[in-house]
Parts: structure tokens; C-alpha cells; sequence
């Protein structure tokens, strides 16, 4: 069944400092994951998905991920993190045509 | 850019009551789905909704849900008598097609306040 597991609920970064947000899946065949971000009351925006092909995805707002097989990982990361930025992000493996499968979220803060 | 929109967007009702949560999916969408977050915790699937039928639920989806597309564009999530336990926000979602390389869009969601 796939599944995925996000390593730390809550990351908090300096005003222009790397963004890393950990996830890692576990699927019996290949997935199809996705990064989605949820800012304070509203609902869910997708940032990037990987599906076939490259590797390295870019998503929105300078976000990007990189599906590594031999880890079954799948890491959301920014260059440099801005204020806005600031939000819950959501690792999700869409479970055959129907379900996405969640991850239980990390909260990104940025300090000043 | 078209987008799933929800209403409301917070609903007070008390507990025993019937509740019907409304989306309404992107135009040319054919699946659709619900789910749930509790406050704090996880986005969790509810229901997935194609060709006027279900095709998956999960186990929190129990006699007391049921969804319906009652004209060509509304999506409706009933909940029949709420308990405390069914406050959330509630996530209306849709999809162009089976391919699962396709994300579901999201919308803002409704919030349920039982009471």
C-alpha cells in the first residue's frame, strides 16, 4: 500500500536560509507524489508533482523536489526561504485513480 | 485559473443535526472526492465519486456520510446526525481523469463547528 511519511512536524528557518522538508514513501509501485501547501485558512494548493521523466521538479514559487527511487524519498526544497513562505506542506502518493495518501504535515516557520 | 470552490465556508450546527457540506468541482472534471482534517492533524480521505458513483471510501466514511451530484455541477457531502467528533474542515476535491499522475485541486474548504 503506499504511504507516506513526513520527518518533522514543525521546520523553522531564517529569512533567506535553505528550505528542506523531509518525505519519504513507501509504494509497491511506482508513485505518483506530490507536494501541496496549505497557508493558514484555506485549503490546499499544489506546489509540484512528480509523475514520470525527470527527476528534479519545480513547482511554484521557487520550490522544487527530487525523487530519489533508492532512498524513497521525495524532499521539497527552496533556496532561500521568504516570509511568506510560511505555511503547513503537505507530502501526498495518489493511491491508483482514487485517494491521495497524506502526509501528516510540517509547519515552515520563517524568522526574521 | 478555474478552481473548486466550497460553501459554506463555516458551519455551526448542532450535534444530531443533518448537515450538507456543497462544492462545486472544476467544469470539466469527472472525479471528485471529500476529505477530512481534524484540527491538527492530517488531511484524511473520505470518499472518491465517479460516474454517479462511489468507487472508494474509507473506513471513516460510515453510514451516517453520504455524497451526491445531484445536478451537473454540485458536489454534496451529507453528514445525516453529526457528533462532536465530526468537527473539521471538510475538503471538497476534483480531478480531470483516471490517470493517477493527475493531482486533485482543492478547495478552500468548509469548516464544521459541531456544537
Amino acid at each position: 500500500a503506499q504511504s507516506v511519511t513526513q520527518l518533522g512536524s514543525h521546520v523553522s528557518v531564517s529569512e533567506g536560509a535553505l528550505v528542506l522538508l523531509r518525505c519519504n514513501y513507501s509504494s509497491s509501485v511506482p508513485p505518483y507524489l506530490f507536494w501541496y501547501v496549505q497557508y493558514p485558512n484555506q485549503g490546499l494548493q499544489l506546489l509540484l508533482k512528480y509523475t514520470t521523466g525527470a527527476t528534479l521538479v519545480k513547482g511554484i514559487n521557487g520550490f522544487e523536489a527530487e525523487f530519489k527511487k533508492s532512498e524513497t524519498s521525495f524532499h521539497l526544497t527552496k533556496p532561500s526561504a521568504h516570509m511568506s513562505d510560511a505555511a503547513e506542506y503537505f507530502c501526498a502518493v495518489r493511491k491508483g485513480n482514487n485517494d491521495m495518501r497524506f502526509g501528516a504535515g510540517t509547519r515552515l516557520t520563517v524568522k526574521p | 485559473e478555474p478552481e473548486v470552490t466550497q460553501t459554506p465556508s463555516h458551519q455551526v450546527t448542532q450535534m444530531g443535526q443533518e448537515v450538507i457540506l456543497r462544492c462545486v468541482p472544476i467544469s470539466n472534471h469527472l472525479y471528485f472526492y471529500w476529505y477530512r482534517q481534524i484540527l491538527g492533524q492530517k488531511v484524511e480521505f473520505l470518499v472518491s465519486f465517479y460516474n454517479n458513483e462511489i468507487s472508494e471510501k474509507s473506513e471513516i466514511f460510515d453510514d451516517q456520510f453520504s455524497v451526491e451530484r445531484p445536478d451537473g455541477s454540485n458536489f454534496t457531502l451529507k453528514i445525516r446526525s453529526t457528533k462532536l467528533e465530526d468537527s473539521a474542515m471538510y475538503f471538497c476535491a476534483s480531478s480531470s481523469d483516471a490517470g493517477s499522475n493527475q493531482p486533485q485541486h482543492f478547495g478552500d474548504g468548509t469548516r464544521l463547528s459541531i456544537l
